[in-house]
């Protein structure tokens, strides 16, 4: 099975940048997903193939993959953008996997 | 607007089944894929079962394979999961969620719970 690899929490202060790594063997080659999650709703996703957003999704979300990490970006974080996180691939080779998740607290 | 509303779910003992629906509204259901992904209490979300348009083509989590069944019926554009055999383990949010470009799960439905207990 492919593994993916995310931090359990990460913490910034009002209008920073998040930076929020998804780690997985070879994953610049596959397509990347993110969803954020608040308590207690469904997942919504919020970047699709490694760098685009759905329509509705604020442009201070973005995304990159490379190499073995794909990034999750959110610019000028706001209180509202406190949620879990997570990635997910699916590839012709493993059934869709989710990493783990990330939770993000804005100080 | 694209809506998925998921039921079924609820109280039931451990090797007892379930069937749980996703009716789907908002866009021709028979042009896509859909899904069913589960969260445990406080846990992460896990892949369950994929359908594609036509039923033709059907994927199992190791998990569940043997144990639950994805259909759909396209002139009632719903979605089903019997789940048989069910164990404690078991005990999650069942989500559907429609397939999106590259795999993604783009629309996903509110839940239904789903508990396994004595």
């Amino acid at each position: 099975s492919y593994d993916l690899t995310q931090p359990l929490s990460v913490s910034l202060a009002l209008g920073q940048t998040a930076r929020i790594t998804c780690g997985g063997n070879n994953i610049g080659s596959k397509n990347v997903h993110w969803y954020q999650q608040k308590p207690g709703q469904a997942p919504v996703l919020v970047i699709y193939k490694n760098t685009n957003r759905p329509s509705g999704i604020p442009e201070r979300f973005s995304g990159s993959n490379s190499g073995n990490t794909a990034t999750l970006i959110i610019s000028e974080a706001q209180a509202g953008d406190e949620a879990d996180y997570c990635c997910q691939v699916w590839d012709t080779t493993t059934a869709p996997v989710f990493g783990g998740g990330t939770k993000l607290t804005v100080l | 607007e694209v809506h998925l509303v998921e039921s079924g779910g609820g109280l039931v003992q451990p090797g007892g089944s379930l069937r749980l629906s996703c009716e789907a509204s908002g866009f021709t259901f028979s042009d896509y894929s859909i899904n069913w992904i589960r969260q445990a209490p406080g846990k992460g979300l896990e892949w369950l079962s994929y359908i594609s348009n036509s039923g033709g083509v059907i994927f199992y989590a190791d998990s569940v394979k043997g144990r639950f069944t994805i259909s759909r019926d396209n002139a009632k554009n719903s979605l089903y999961l019997q789940m048989n055999t069910l164990r404690v383990e078991d005990t999650a949010v069942y989500y559907c969620a429609r397939d999106g470009d590259g795999h993604c799960f783009m629309y996903w439905g509110q839940g239904t719970l789903v508990s396994v207990s004595s």
